[in-house]
Parts: structure tokens; sequence; C-alpha cells
């Protein structure tokens, strides 16, 4: 598609279930990102894939939460035993390599709207 | 590691007003910097960048940022603002060395009031 894919939109589930929330980035583009942003709040970053580089995982806020990508695909973000604190929306967003010939400017995605019940 | 704080949550302006938004970042070595808006029920689209050259960018929708480097600011202005302004702004910093990691501030949301 032409733009950043996220799937489901809304998501409501019960304390204590697994969700996954899925991102295709655009073609092409070799960084993707997740972030969380709560009600009311910034962008808090989660994780961040470069290529073929070790993902930047430094922003996960427990080891509940992981994600994969597939090469410079589609990435899941999995949250195991969901809380309640885990509610908010969830954003993609992908890149190009910021590089001389590319500003790196992020797209992003429409989010996914996680409800932990 | 890199950080940004934006002074101010909430910045209320009648139309037609000048405007800024405050942005200040912490890094130890040279960055990019750069202004995301957020339309209500939108999502996030780049407003400008700052890369290298010349310290003041222009973005979309008549706005403009100065970078300087001495009090690590990246403030956002507009000397006239609509009501079509109101979203809520988020400064974003990269270093050189992290790859392109871009992390964001907290946001500041504008209202424009007629």
């Amino acid at each position: 598609g032409a733009g950043v894919s996220q799937s489901p939109s809304n998501k409501v589930t019960e304390k204590g279930k697994d969700v996954e929330l899925r991102c295709d980035p655009i073609s092409g583009h070799t960084a993707l990102y997740w972030y969380r942003q709560r009600l009311g709040q910034g962008l808090e970053f989660l994780i961040y894939f470069q290529g073929n580089s070790a993902p930047d995982k430094s922003g996960l806020p427990s080891d509940r939460f992981s994600a994969e990508r597939t090469g410079e695909s589609v990435s899941t973000l999995t949250i195991q035993r969901t809380q309640q604190e885990d509610s908010a929306v969830y954003l993609c967003a992908s890149s190009q390599a910021l590089t001389s010939a590319s500003t790196g400017e992020l797209f992003f995605g429409e989010g996914s709207r996680l409800t932990v019940l | 590691a890199q950080s940004v704080t934006q002074l101010d949550s909430q910045v209320p302006v009648f139309e037609e007003a000048p405007v800024e938004l405050r942005c200040n970042y912490s890094s130890s070595v040279s960055v990019y910097l750069f202004w995301y808006v957020q339309y209500p029920n939108q999502g996030l689209q780049l407003l400008l960048k700052y890369l290298s050259g010349s310290t003041l960018v222009k973005g979309i929708n008549g706005f403009e940022a100065e970078f300087n480097k001495s009090q690590t600011s990246f403030h956002l202005r507009k000397p006239s603002v609509h009501i079509s302004d109101t979203a809520e702004y988020f400064c974003a910093v990269s270093d050189h060395n992290q790859g392109g990691k871009l992390i964001f501030g907290q946001g500041t949301e504008l209202s424009v009031k007629p």
C-alpha cells in the first residue's frame, strides 16, 4: 500500500490476555519504529528496527513486551499478560535510512488502540 | 542519551496572533531535529526538519523553527495562526550516532480560539 498500515485499529481485551499488533511499513523503508501514546501524553519510544542491525529494544517497558520484524517488511508487537496500564494507542512508523539522499522522515500509521479491561 | 523537553503542555492563543512553541533537547553529539503535528483524530505528519545548513528552517502551513546550538533549542513559530492550526505538536530529536532513532517530546497542545 501507499502508507503504513496497522491492524487491528481497535482491540479490546481482558486483563491477562496476550495481544498481537501488526504493522506493514512502506515498501523500501529500512527503519521501523513502535511508539506508545497514552491518553493525553506524548509518544513513548518502544523499539526500533534498522535494516539487518540488532533492534534497539531500550524502550520496551517490561519483558511482557516483545517485537519482531521479518526482513524489511512486516513487524508484530506482542504484549503478554496484558495489564490495564497497557491501554494506549500503539503507533508504528517507518522511514528510509537517514543518509545524504534521504531526510529520514517518519511516516506514521493510524495506530492500534488497545483497551485492557 | 538524547532527550527532548517541550516546556508548555498547552498553549491557548487567539486567531491571527503569533505563537511560539518551545523545545529544548539534550544530547552529547550532533543532532537532527524535527517537528511533527497531529491534527485531531489524525496520524502524525512531518511539519519541518533541521538536518544541517541554515539554522532557520521553514515548514508547511507557514511554520518555521530556528536551531540554536548554544541554547540547545529548536522553537517552533508562526507569525499568525489560524483555527485550523489547532493540533498537538511534537518536537523530536535523533543523534548522528544512533542511526536515526527518534525520541519525541511530550507534546504541546495548541488551541486557537476565534
